[in-house]
Parts: structure tokens; sequence; C-alpha cells
């Protein structure tokens, strides 16, 4: 596709279950981001792939969240055990140099 | 203190009025600067890209950014309704490095 490809767009979930959030970047973008934007809330930065350097995890918030990426292609956010306070706007984007990000139309995740 | 700080408004204006977001950041290795707009229930789009200090102006857009004030601010002239939305700065250290958001400004501009 022409853009960033997100799913699911919607996942209702009960407490303590896991759940895997899917990103498609953009063809030959190099760098992808995941972000968790809570309601009302900005961006809080989660974890960064650039190429076949090692993931930038440092905004993971605790050892319930990991993400996977294959090459330059899909990344998958994978949420262990999820909490009610997990629950928010999972964005991913993607870039291809220097500049912008393209984001996805997030995955909205609510945690019953 | 957060490392990227931003008024979160909401701020209310009416048509056509001249419109000033500002944010401010802490870290003073931060080089590249980017406004970003978010309609509700939509993905960030990119209005604005700069890098270092300086000026940068696309239509009704302008982008200051003045790094001895750690100060980056985004203008907006004869604002239109469909400009109510969310602004986002963001900033990033180098090229490849990743990108910090601040907590965003919420825009309603009044027909």
């Amino acid at each position: 596709g022409a853009g960033v490809s997100q799913s699911p767009s919607n996942k209702v979930t009960e407490k303590g279950k896991d759940v895997e959030l899917r990103c498609d970047p953009i063809s030959g973008h190099t760098a992808l981001y995941w972000y968790r934007q809570r309601l009302g809330q900005g961006l809080e930065f989660l974890i960064y792939f650039q190429g076949n350097s090692a993931p930038d995890k440092s905004g993971l918030p605790s050892d319930r969240f990991s993400a996977e990426r294959t090459g330059e292609s899909v990344s998958t956010l994978t949420i262990q055990r999820t909490q009610q306070e997990d629950s928010a706007v999972y964005l991913c984007a993607s870039r291809g140099g220097p500049g912008e990000l393209f984001f996805g139309e997030g995955s909205r995740l609510t945690v019953l | 203190q957060k490392e990227v700080e931003q008024d979160p408004g909401p701020l209310s204006v009416p048509e056509g009025a001249i419109v000033s977001l500002n944010c401010t950041y802490s870290n003073s290795a931060f080089q590249y600067f980017m406004w970003y707009r978010q309609y509700s229930r939509k993905g960030p789009e990119l209005l604005m890209y700069t890098y270092s200090s300086g000026n940068k102006e696309d239509g009704r857009f302008t982008a200051q950014v003045d790094k001895s004030s750690k100060y980056i601010s985004l203008f907006i002239r004869d604002s239109q309704p469909s400009d109510s939305a969310t602004y986002l700065c963001a900033m990033r250290k180098t090229s490849y490095d990743k990108v910090i958001f601040g907590p965003g400004t919420s825009l309603s501009v009044i027909p």
C-alpha cells in the first residue's frame, strides 16, 4: 500500500490477556517507530527500529511490552498480561531517510 | 522536567486570526525540529521540518527555532476552521535518532 497500515484498528480485550498489534510500514522505509497516545495526551515514545541496528527500546514502559521487526518490513508490538492503564491508541510510523515520519491511523486498544 | 513542554490549551480563536503555538525543550542536543498536525482519530501529519535555528515559511505557516532559548514556535496566519486540530511539536538530536514529541496543543478556529 501507499501508506503505513496498522491492524487491528480497534481491539477490546480483557485484563490479563495478551495482545498483538501489527504495523506494515511504507515499502523501503528503513526506520520504524511505535508510540503510545493516551486520551487527550501527546505521543509517548516506545521503541525505534533503524535498519539492522539494535532497536532503541528505551521507551518501553515495562517488560510486558515487546516489539519485533523482520528486516525492513512488518513490525509487531506485543503487550502481555494487559492492564487497564494500557488502554490507548498505539501509533506506528515509518521513515525512509532523515526526513519526516509517516504515521498510520493507529490501533485503539481498550482493556476492560 | 519533561524533555519537551507545550501548553495543552485548548486554544480557541476566531477565523482569520494569527495563531502562535510554542514549545520549550530542555536538551540542547536537539537539532531537528518538526511540527505535526493531528485531526481527531487520525495519525499525525507533518506540517513543518527545520534544522537548527532560524525561520521557515510555507504558505500560511511559519516555523521559528531559537536554540539559544530552547524555544520553537509555529505561526498560522489567516487561520481557517479546517486548521482546528491538535498541534504537536517534535524534535530529535541527529538525522537517525528517535523523535520526541511534545504533549500537543488543541486548537479550535471558530467561523
